[in-house]
């Protein structure tokens, strides 16, 4: 079955590490977001990526950084100049752009310790 | 920037009455989307509304899209203790479609 699939489920960080999240689809779909969500808040954009070698900051892209080097493959780099980067991590992608509805992955629930 | 508001950020119901859930925008929107999003889950995509005046119904949930289009609800008919979950509308604009703005979320949850 296609989908999206973000590892790992859970992950601690010490401060003051970068730390890499992954997000593979296998829909075949061009575009690919990662967002942020805060206890009890919405969805928060970081990064977009609409097609390969080339990606867009989000709302809130400071601290992170990402690669498009596959079109199945969009990880985002957490990096200690994020201050406050404990959160939960979602992925997601789309077909035709976004006319079509986000297919997100489960999601890294990323603390920092 | 484009903002998209939902209200209530909370709802308390005792399973079997309704449900519902407003959006609105900032700016006007090409078209809108729900999802929801189950406790520890991750966001669903349900519906899409691109007509001003759009009415959809899925079963006992249905969404509008308002004539401006920039507005939108979602009502649930005789609430289940499965509709618990955050429900999130999330708009598009006329500039370029790259990407979504979602709302802030309601959160239901079920008195049973």
């Amino acid at each position: 079955d296609g989908g999206i699939t973000q590892s790992p489920k859970y992950l601690f960080r010490k401060e003051g590490q970068n730390v890499t999240l992954s997000c593979e689809q296998n829909l075949n779909h061009d575009a690919m977001y990662w967002y942020r969500q805060d206890p009890g808040q919405g969805l928060r954009l970081i990064y977009y990526s609409q097609i390969v070698n080339d990606f867009q900051k989000g709302d809130i892209a400071e601290g992170y950084s990402v690669s498009r080097e596959k079109k199945e493959s969009f990880p985002l780099t957490v990096t200690s100049a994020q201050k406050n980067p404990t959160a939960f991590y979602l992925c997601a992608s789309s077909g035709q752009s976004a006319n079509y509805g986000y297919t997100f992955g489960s999601g890294t629930r990323l603390t920092v310790v | 920037g484009q903002q998209v508001m939902q209200i209530p950020q909370y709802q308390h119901v005792q399973e079997g009455e309704d449900f519902t859930t407003y959006c609105n925008s900032s700016t006007t929107l090409s078209n809108i989307q729900w999802y929801k999003q189950r406790p520890g889950g991750h966001p669903v995509f349900l519906i899409q509304l691109v007509k001003s005046g759009e009415v959809k119904k899925q079963k006992r949930l249905t969404f509008q899209f308002g004539e401006a289009k920039k507005n939108s609800s979602l009502h649930i008919t005789a609430t289940q203790t499965t509709d618990v979950g955050t429900y999130f509308c999330a708009g598009l604009t006329n500039f370029g479609n790259e990407k979504l703005t979602f709302g802030t979320g309601t959160r239901l949850t079920i008195i049973p």
